[in-house]
C-alpha cells in the first residue's frame, strides 16, 4: 500500500472549516484513500473513503486531486468534539481490510 | 447498542501471567481484527479472522493466540506476559475481508504489565 504524509498537527477555530491535507504521491490506480479519526481514549472511527471522485457524507467531504497524489478531508463546521487525531490511509482494493495507520494529524479545535 | 465491545477496559497484571481480552461485535460482520497501539500511538494490525478462519498473523509472538468461537467473537489470549506487551489493544470488525467496507473499532483494552 502507498505511503501517506500528513502534517503532525493543526489548529482550527470552532465553527470554521477544518481542511486536513494528505499526500500520497505513490498511490496506484486501484488504491483507495480512507480517513479515520481517533478521539482521545476511544477506538478509531471511520469517516469517509474514495477512489477518484470527491465524496461527501454527513461527517465530512473528501477532495481528491485529479492526479490522485493528494487529498483533503474537510470538516465543514468544526466543533470542539472534532478534536482528534486524523489518519489518512491508502489501501488497495480487494486486498483485505487490513489497514496500516501512520502518525496522523492531531487536530485541535479551539473556541 | 455498542457495535464492537471489548472487555475488560483496563487490565493490570504482572509479568509472567496469562490473560485474555474478549471482543464481541453485533453488526453481523464476517471479519474481525486485533490491533495494538503502543506508547507512541502507532496502530498496528496483529490478526485478522474471516468467518472464524485466521487470515493474517502479522509477525506476532506465539504467546498471543486469538480464538474465534463464532463469527461474532474474537478473543485474544496472551501467555507469559512481558513488559513490552503493555499497550492498548483494539478489536475491530468489517462486513467482509476483500471488499472496501470500513472497519468498526471497539474502545480498546489498556493492558499494563508490571
Amino acid at each position: 500500500d502507498a505511503k501517506t504524509t500528513q502534517p503532525p498537527s493543526m489548529d482550527c477555530a470552532e465553527g470554521r472549516a477544518a481542511n486536513l491535507p494528505c499526500n500520497h504521491s505513490t498511490i496506484s490506480g486501484n488504491e483507495y484513500v480512507y480517513w479515520y479519526r481517533q478521539i482521545h481514549s476511544q477506538g478509531p472511527q471511520y469517516i469517509i473513503h474514495g477512489l477518484k471522485n470527491n465524496e461527501t457524507n454527513e461527517m465530512a467531504s473528501l477532495i481528491i486531486t485529479e492526479d490522485r497524489k493528494s487529498s483533503t478531508l474537510i470538516l465543514p463546521h468544526a466543533t470542539l468534539r472534532d478534536t482528534a487525531v486524523y489518519y489518512c490511509i491508502v489501501r488497495r482494493a480487494n486486498a483485505g481490510n487490513m489497514l496500516t495507520f501512520g502518525g496522523g494529524t492531531r487536530l485541535m479545535v479551539k473556541p | 447498542d455498542t457495535a464492537v465491545s471489548q472487555t475488560p477496559k483496563y487490565l493490570v497484571t504482572q509479568m509472567g501471567n496469562d490473560k485474555s481480552i474478549k471482543c464481541e461485535q453485533n453488526l453481523g460482520h464476517d471479519t474481525m481484527y486485533w490491533y495494538k497501539q503502543d506508547s507512541k500511538k502507532f496502530l498496528k494490525i496483529m490478526f485478522s479472522y474471516n468467518n472464524k478462519e485466521l487470515i493474517i498473523n502479522e509477525t506476532v509472538p506465539n504467546r498471543f493466540s486469538p480464538k474465534s468461537p463464532d463469527k461474532a467473537h474474537l478473543n485474544l489470549h496472551i501467555n507469559s506476559l512481558e513488559l513490552g506487551d503493555s499497550a492498548v489493544y483494539f478489536c475491530a470488525s468489517s462486513q467482509d475481508y476483500g471488499g472496501n467496507s470500513p472497519l468498526h473499532f471497539g474502545n480498546g483494552t489498556r493492558l499494563t504489565v508490571t
